[in-house]
């Protein structure tokens, strides 16, 4: 089975400055997916960046990057230049994409809320 | 575009009292998707569907039943509520396929248990 950690409850930056949010991951697999969601006050799950397994380039989407460590099984995010609206909850999600067995189910970890400061 | 859209989005339940979560959506995604949502322990997977009249178990299916009469539908049922069920439960849906796309998920449903 799958598990998805990120040991950082809570993490806080300063408006303008970069943030990294950790994930690791546990897996047998060598065919999957790994996401980072945002889950701002209204709840709502936005998709922020993602990552395949079998790409070695880290994603990048804007101010949001990842560094992906596939030996390592680490998935972080980065934050540059963080803004007041990036405060939310974000989650690190798994999906093994083996063929059609995973039937899109996501494994989350347990999420990091950021705070920006003005 | 609706998406994914739950109904009810708040709700307060007497321990005991029954209810039923309703999520739509609109984009013909084959799978479907309950997740609940605690604090400091993540998203997880209550049950799922991977068409029409067919569920599964995920990973806390206890307490819940759900159904998929229609592809477009997906209920979440407590027959008898617990104050362990005082949760933000979220739906989502996604493609059948060799190759994962992506999840939309509803705005969740935050349900408390007295």
């Amino acid at each position: 089975a799958q598990t998805v950690t990120q040991s950082q409850p809570e993490m806080s930056v300063q408006e303008a400055e970069t943030v990294t949010l950790s994930c690791t991951y546990d897996t047998s697999e060598s065919n999957y997916y790994l996401f980072w969601y945002k889950q701002p006050p209204s709840r709502q799950m936005i998709l922020v960046i993602r990552q395949e397994a079998y790409k070695q380039q880290n994603a990048t989407e804007n101010r949001f990057s990842v560094n992906f460590q596939k030996a390592a099984k680490s998935f972080s995010l980065k934050i540059s230049d963080s803004q007041l609206g990036d405060t939310a909850m974000y989650s690190c999600a798994f999906i093994n994409n083996a063929g059609g067995t995973s039937y899109g189910k996501l494994t989350f970890g347990q999420g990091t809320i950021l705070t920006v400061h003005p | 575009n609706a998406g994914v859209t739950q109904t009810p989005k708040f709700r307060v339940l007497k321990t005991g009292q029954s209810m039923t979560l309703l999520c739509a959506q609109d984009m013909n995604h084959e799978y479907m998707y309950w997740y609940r949502q605690d604090p400091g322990m993540g998203l997880r997977l209550i049950h799922y569907s991977v068409g029409e009249g067919t569920t599964a178990k995920g990973e806390v299916p206890d307490g819940y039943n759900v159904s998929r009469l229609k592809k477009q539908n997906f209920l979440l049922g407590l027959e008898s509520a617990a104050p362990s069920q005082t949760s933000v439960y979220f739906c989502a849906s996604s493609s059948a396929g060799t190759t994962y796309t992506e999840a939309f998920f509803g705005q969740g449903t935050r349900l408390t248990v007295v």
